[in-house]
């Protein structure tokens, strides 16, 4: 059974500071993969997704990773900002399903210092 | 604008007492979940369907039940089976077969049992 896991759980920088959040997953097998961000009491927001065939997306101050050999990914935010407090969640979808039965990671609660 | 909606935002309900869940979407997405959150956790899918009138359980279906009657809506009964019904729930829904599967989130509903 996939295994989704965050570390760390939580995480606590400076303003302006670089940053990088790791995800790893047990079963290399996925059809991609995806980071979300959820602000407190809210839903889920897509930020990044990664075909299984691709080794990184960009959008902005963002820039994440996959290495789907050592079942790891990285979300790289830079010169993060106090509006960049979340938590930020990684999914995996396995590759006989295309997509319907993601498994979460438990996410990385950000907060970004003023 | 296109989105989901997700009511009530916050419900209490006593032990014993069934209660429902109300999920609607404009996107025009075939399919829908519908995803259970604890506190420090990741998402766990309860169920999904990818066409009206058919849908599937996920990992934490027991106790729950849910109908697509319409592409736009996709309710989630919370029964009195549930043993600990207390929770954040979040429904999505995604293009079928788009190979992409970014899923868009409501904002969600917090179940609180008295």
């Amino acid at each position: 059974k996939q295994e989704v896991t965050q570390i760390p759980a939580a995480l606590s920088v400076p303003e302006g500071e670089n940053l990088v959040l790791n995800c790893s997953f047990t079963d290399s097998a996925i059809y991609n993969l995806q980071w979300f961000r959820q602000d407190p009491g809210k839903g889920l927001t897509s930020l990044l997704l990664i075909q299984s065939s691709q080794r990184e997306q960009t959008s902005g101050r963002l820039n994440a990773s996959l290495d789907k050999s050592s079942g790891r990914s990285t979300l790289y935010i830079a010169a993060s900002q106090p509006g960049d407090s979340a938590t930020y969640l990684c999914a995996v979808s396995p590759y006989n399903n295309a997509g319907n039965m993601l498994t979460f990671g438990g996410g990385t609660r950000l907060m970004v210092k003023p | 604008d296109g989105g989901i909606t997700q009511s009530p935002k916050y419900l209490f309900r006593k032990e014993g007492q069934n209660v429902t869940l109300s999920c609607e979407q404009n996107l025009n997405h075939d399919a829908m979940y519908w995803y259970r959150q604890d506190p420090g956790q990741g998402l766990r899918l309860i169920y999904y369907s990818q066409i009206v009138n058919d849908f599937q359980k996920g990992d934490i279906a027991e106790g729950y039940s849910v109908s697509r009657e319409k592409k736009e809506s996709f309710p989630l009964t919370v029964t009195s089976a549930q043993k600990n019904p207390t929770a954040f729930y979040l429904c999505a829904s995604s293009i079928q077969g788009a190979g992409f599967n970014v899923l868009t989130f409501g904002a969600g509903s917090r179940l609180t049992v008295l």
